[in-house]
């Protein structure tokens, strides 16, 4: 069955402006989580969502949002964006929540550029 | 505060011999450890986990130990082949609701041929 998509793949943005990307999971499944990766820092929790309902956050700034639709598809926003936003942001999908399925399907990722 | 921690950013190691890739955690309510191996542009694909009753899991040429009194596991590879070349992440869980996978910075395993 076809894997976690992701899109765009790759995107530059200026400072100030604002960026949605979005996650299809595989098929079934009902969570979505989003994770940012920067070299220093590995890979970070932003949030999860499960039933259209934001389940759990990390510790990001408001300008980081995100949403889940009734077909489980999920989109990710940040605002006012900073150089410090350049980052792979990676979506992963899991049957039940991730708390309980403990091992995620990730996708291939978003390249976020920002100059 | 990094709860999980990978103080190796690489390892290089010869074809057919052993990798070892280790992890230490701080946060004592972990109970489920994971591992992810990642090709670049590639997403983070699972490797092998290791539940916090057992002290050893394996799969294939993959093995994970876990040492809870030390708060140490480590990921085994025998033999090593150079596609096991990627970045190696640990992770680690305390299940539940507030469930969130805790990811250490990972460590770049070269295999040479």
């Amino acid at each position: 069955k076809a894997g976690v998509t992701q899109t765009p793949r790759y995107l530059i943005k200026t400072r100030g402006q604002q960026v949605t990307l979005s996650c299809s999971p595989i098929s079934g499944h009902r969570s979505v989580s989003w994770y940012q990766q920067t070299p220093g820092q590995g890979l970070q929790f932003l949030f999860e969502y499960f039933s259209e309902t934001q389940r759990n956050k990390g510790n990001f700034p408001g300008r980081f949002s995100g949403r889940q639709f009734s077909n489980s598809r999920s989109e990710m926003n940040v605002s006012t964006l900073e150089l410090g936003d350049s980052a792979l942001y990676l979506c992963a999908s899991s049957f039940q929540l991730a708390g309980v399925a403990r091992e995620l399907f990730f996708g291939e990722g978003s390249r976020l550029t920002v100059l | 505060d990094q709860q999980v921690k990978q103080n190796s950013p690489s390892l290089s190691v010869q074809e057919g011999r052993i990798s070892i890739l280790n992890c230490d955690y701080t946060n004592s309510m972990f109970d489920y450890f994971l591992w992810y191996k990642k090709y670049p542009a590639e997403g983070p694909t699972f490797l092998i986990s290791i539940s916090s009753i057992k002290d050893k899991n394996e799969d294939g040429r993959f093995t994970v130990f876990l040492n809870k009194s030390a708060k140490h596991l480590s990921l085994h590879i025998v033999p090593s082949q150079p596609g096991d070349s990627a970045v190696y992440f640990c992770a680690a869980s305390s299940g539940g609701s507030n469930y969130k996978l805790t990811f250490g910075k990972g460590t770049l395993l070269t295999v040479n041929p």
